[in-house]
């Protein structure tokens, strides 16, 4: 089975523009958790999406926001972007959504934000 | 509120050596506990968990981790360490009914393995 893409996997935006990344999981995975990773803040919980629905949120502002389409693949919204949203952003998808399921990440995208 | 630490940032070894990777962990109730990898510009990749059962969990590349209730760790050893093992190591935890899809990562440990 293909593992999880991401896509684009290298972005550089201005401060105030807004970005689209997109995620597609393991075929027949159904939820999907997105991540901020910084070297300052490490792992950090953005969302999760399993059946279109989001289950699930984090701690961030509202400028991050997402959405999953019927055949699963999940798209991360960024609007008024900051410098501090500079990181990479990982998708983990898992089979359902549930606690005792491991996820399974993508190789991430890496944006800069200047 | 749940949290994972990992007290080491750093932890260096000999080729051939055994290896801990440390990790404790705060929850109410009952933890699920994960380990995952992550090498240089790449996702992580899931090594082995906890949900119930046989505290000893083996998982991939000769991994196992020790679920210890009493002391709340769950760390990661190996009994031999190759110099391939060497890269960052995430420990994460879930527990039970709120959180689905949602991991608290501890702050990674970067294991280098020595020649």
């Amino acid at each position: 089975k293909a593992g999880v893409t991401q896509t684009p996997r290298y972005l550089i935006k201005t401060r105030g523009q807004q970005v689209t990344l997109s995620c597609s999981p393991i075929s027949g995975h159904r939820s999907v958790s997105w991540y901020q990773q910084t070297p300052g803040q490490g792992l950090q919980f953005l969302f999760e999406y399993f059946s279109e629905t989001q289950r699930n949120k984090g701690n961030f502002p509202g400028r991050f926001s997402g959405r999953q389409f019927s055949n699963s693949r999940s798209e991360m919204n960024v609007s008024t972007l900051e410098l501090g949203d500079s990181a990479l952003y990982l998708c983990a998808s898992s089979l359902v959504s549930g606690e005792t399921y491991e996820q399974y990440f993508g190789p991430g995208t890496r944006l800069t934000v200047t | 509120a749940q949290s994972v630490a990992q007290p080491e940032d750093q932890v260096n070894v000999a080729e051939g050596n055994p290896l801990t990777v440390k990790c404790t962990y705060s929850v109410s109730g009952n933890p699920y506990l994960f380990w995952y990898v992550q090498y240089p510009n790449r996702g992580l990749q899931f090594l082995l968990k906890y949900i119930t059962g046989d505290n000893l969990v083996k998982g991939s590349y000769g991994f196992e981790a020790e679920f210890n209730k009493s002391q709340t760790s769950f760390h990661l050893k190996k009994p031999s360490a190759l110099v391939s093992d060497s890269a960052l190591y995430f420990c994460a935890v879930r527990f039970f009914n709120t959180n689905a899809g949602k991991s608290t990562f501890g702050d990674g440990t970067t294991l280098t393995v020595k020649p």
